[in-house]
């Protein structure tokens, strides 16, 4: 299983872009890279998911270089809901559960 | 209507006691899973059921024992429970064991004093 290293913690302020990278260095050619969302005392959701190049929803927008080593999930204008933990994941759909790492504890502002 | 509910929502209880957290899904999911979040949040997985058959068993204390009586439901019964055992456990399920987004419950946090 690929290790994903991403930062424990950002800041951020309301209306301001977040991008939040995350390393996958030894992805296998049929990992997927998908991106989870905590709220305190909820479970986590899914947000997004891609394999190479780019992937936008109505949430995010996921950047795969070409070399797959590293993503970065990108939340436009953020708001103070959008305070959460992130989980970078990669995942291999031949039938493993979700492994989460230690996520992202982003923090947003007034 | 709740995707994947889980009752209780919050369980206290004494050391050496038996316990049962209900799982349901009404997503018409194939897979169910459980997984433990502890006091500094790391979440791991515990147990995974496809179409009612165990299909991941991490390494688990034997206390911890998963019931699936139909694929709607994924049970976690615990015996003996110890001062460790109190974390938030999740209940989650997924399309099927191929697909990759899980839906997740509120959690289940137990506290044992």
């Amino acid at each position: 299983l690929a290790k994903t290293t991403q930062p424990i913690s950002m800041d951020s302020y309301e209306g301001q872009e977040v991008n939040i990278t995350c390393s996958h260095n030894n992805i296998a050619t049929n990992d997927y890279i998908t991106w989870y969302q905590q709220f305190p005392s909820q479970g986590p959701r899914f947000i997004i998911q891609g394999y190479k190049t780019k992937v936008t929803n109505e949430v995010a927008s996921l950047f795969i270089p070409a070399d797959r080593k590293s993503s970065t999930l990108s939340l436009p204008r953020v708001s103070l809901s959008d305070t959460a933990v992130y989980y970078c994941l990669v995942v291999n759909q031949a039938g493993t559960a979700l492994i989460f790492g230690k996520g992202t504890t982003l923090s947003v502002s007034s | 209507d709740t995707a994947v509910s889980q009752t209780p929502k919050y369980l206290v209880t004494q050391m050496g006691n038996d316990k049962s957290i209900k799982c349901e899904q009404n997503l018409g999911h194939d897979t169910m899973y459980w997984y433990k979040q502890d006091s500094k949040k790391f979440l791991k997985i515990m147990f995974s059921y496809n179409n009612k058959e165990l299909i991941i068993n991490e390494t688990v204390p034997n206390r911890f024992s998963p019931k699936s009586p139909d694929k709607a439901h994924l049970n976690l019964h615990i015996n003996s429970l110890e001062l460790g055992d109190s974390a938030v456990y999740f209940c989650a399920s997924s399309q099927n064991d191929r697909n990759t987004e899980a839906f997740f419950g509120q959690g289940t946090r137990l506290t044992v004093v």
